[in-house]
């Protein structure tokens, strides 16, 4: 069975930092482009941030350019997204996904809350 | 960035009956590779996204075949046969032909 399981969101203050994690199990991690999604409470959904599978390849939607890095260990099967200087419009559920090419998306988290407030 | 536009937003449908929803591009989303990288996803109450097409007309395993995917360069459509209370949900368009992949707003689908 193929899971995706997120952690490490939470409530942050406008301007601080946090790191999400993602546990992979039941694919080849390894071989997989790897994708972070965010939906805002009651909003669509908005691609963030993409890496290949040796993480020699990285994409970011403008939005959060500068500001969040994606990286991955593939000894751990995990994927990561680090968030500094963050914004009240960061606030949203960021799901962990399987990319299977160009946008195909085919395993999603169950995601993680991020709650920028004061 | 591509601009990805569904219509309508909000379909109200009787259990039984078809439902169709439109997703427009700005951009053509033929790849220069020959594909065209359009998904469709569903995402029911307090779940995920689940996806239910790829490149325009694949169905998922797992998805019924009351579900098809049609159209090409900028016009795109997810069909729904025969509705049932199990597709209530929001479902989305999106492409992956051109950086950064980009989502429609979405189409709430309800049961009249």
């Amino acid at each position: 069975e193929v899971q995706l399981v997120e952690s490490g969101g939470g409530l942050v203050q406008p301007g601080g930092s946090l790191r999400i994690s993602c546990a992979v199990s039941g694919l080849t991690f390894g071989s997989s482009w790897m994708s972070w999604v965010r939906q805002a409470p009651e909003k669509g959904l908005e691609w963030v941030a993409n890496m290949n599978q040796d993480g020699s390849t990285l994409a970011y939607v403008d939005s959060v350019k500068g500001r969040f890095t994606i990286s991955r260990d593939n000894a751990k099967n995990s994927l990561y997204l680090q968030m500094n200087n963050l914004r009240a419009e960061d606030t949203a559920v960021y799901y962990c996904a399987r990319d299977a090419g160009w946008g195909a998306i085919d395993y999603w988290g169950q995601g993680t809350l991020v709650t920028v407030s004061s | 960035d591509v601009v990805m536009t569904q219509s309508p937003l909000s379909l109200p449908v009787t259990l039984g009956q078809p439902a169709s929803i439109s997703c427009r591009s700005s951009q053509s989303l033929v790849h220069s590779d020959g594909n065209t990288y359009l998904s469709w996803f569903q995402q029911r109450p307090g779940q995920s996204p689940r996806r239910l097409i790829y490149k325009v007309s694949n169905r998922d395993s797992g998805v019924p075949d009351r579900f098809s995917g049609s159209g090409s360069g900028t016009d795109f459509t997810l069909k729904i046969t025969r509705v049932e209370a199990e597709d209530v949900g929001i479902y989305y368009c999106m492409q992956g032909t051109h950086w950064p992949y980009t989502f429609g707003q979405g189409t709430k689908l309800e049961i009249k």
